[in-house]
C-alpha cells in the first residue's frame, strides 16, 4: 500500500519524545489517527477535515496531532507510558461534508510503538 | 451513544463452509454501515458499505444487507477459502458528525483446508 505512507514502521521508546508521520497520496480531505492495541479494534484518536481538527477523542495530553497540510499528518508523542504500546494507524477518506454519510477509510500500514 | 456489536469473537470453519458473522448496531437515523477486513501486520481494508434500509453491499464474494428493522448488517459468504482467514470488523458511521467511524470488537475467522 503506497497510497498512505507512515513512518517509522517500528518504534521502541523509553521515556523519549518522538513523532509519527503520515502522508496520503489520494487527494482526500479528511485524515485520522487510530490506535489499535493488541487483539482490539482500531479506536479513533483524532480527526482532521480540511486541516481543521474536528474530532478529538479522550486522548492523553502527551499525544499532540499536527496537520501541516491537507496530505500530511503528524502525531507527536512525549513521555510515553507502557499503555501506549500499540499500532498507530493513519487513515484518510473523502468526505462530502458534515452531516452526510461517511466515506470509506483507507488505512496506512501502521507504526508499531513498543514502550519499554 | 452510537455503537456496533459483533457477537462472535472467533469463528473456525473448513474450506467451502458457509460463513455468517453477526453485526448489530444501535444508532438514530440511518448511519452508514461498513465491513472491513484486517490481515496480520496490515491496516484494515474496506470491503463494502451500505447506507439505506434493504441496501446490499458486496465484495470478493462477501455480502451484507442493511436491515433497519432488526438493526443488523450481518456478513455472509457462501463458500469460504483459507485465504479468507483474517479479522473482520463491522463499523458504523456517525450520522450526526458525518465523519466518524466506530468499529465493532472484531471477529477472527480461521479457515482450515
Amino acid at each position: 500500500n503506497t497510497k498512505i505512507t507512515q513512518s517509522p514502521r517500528y518504534l521502541i521508546l523509553g521515556r523519549a519524545n518522538k513523532s509519527l508521520e503520515c502522508e496520503q497520496h489520494l487527494g482526500h480531505n479528511a485524515m485520522y489517527w487510530y490506535k489499535q492495541s493488541a487483539e482490539k479494534p482500531p479506536e479513533l484518536m483524532f480527526l482532521y477535515n480540511l486541516k481543521q481538527l474536528i474530532r478529538n477523542e479522550t486522548v492523553p495530553s502527551r499525544f499532540i496531532p499536527e496537520c501541516p497540510d491537507s496530505s500530511k499528518l503528524l502525531l507527536h508523542i512525549s513521555a510515553v507510558d507502557p499503555e501506549d504500546s500499540a499500532v498507530y494507524f493513519c487513515a484518510s477518506s473523502q468526505e462530502r461534508g458534515l452531516g452526510e454519510n461517511t466515506g470509506q477509510l483507507y488505512f496506512g500500514e501502521g507504526s508499531k510503538l513498543t514502550v519499554l | 451513544g452510537d455503537s456496533v456489536t459483533q457477537t462472535e469473537g472467533q469463528v473456525a470453519l473448513s474450506e467451502e463452509d458457509f460463513l455468517t458473522i453477526h453485526c448489530n448496531y444501535s444508532a438514530s437515523g440511518y448511519p452508514a454501515l461498513f465491513w472491513y477486513v484486517q490481515y496480520p501486520g496490515e491496516g484494515p481494508q474496506f470491503l463494502f458499505r451500505a447506507s439505506r434500509d434493504k441496501e446490499k453491499g458486496s465484495s470478493r464474494g462477501f455480502e451484507a444487507t442493511y436491515d433497519k428493522g432488526t438493526t443488523s448488517f450481518h456478513l455472509r459468504k457462501a463458500s469460504v477459502q483459507e485465504s479468507d482467514s483474517a479479522v473482520y470488523y463491522c463499523a458504523l458511521g456517525d450520522a450526526n458528525s458525518g465523519t466518524y467511524q466506530r468499529f465493532g470488537t472484531g471477529t477472527k475467522l480461521q479457515v482450515v483446508p
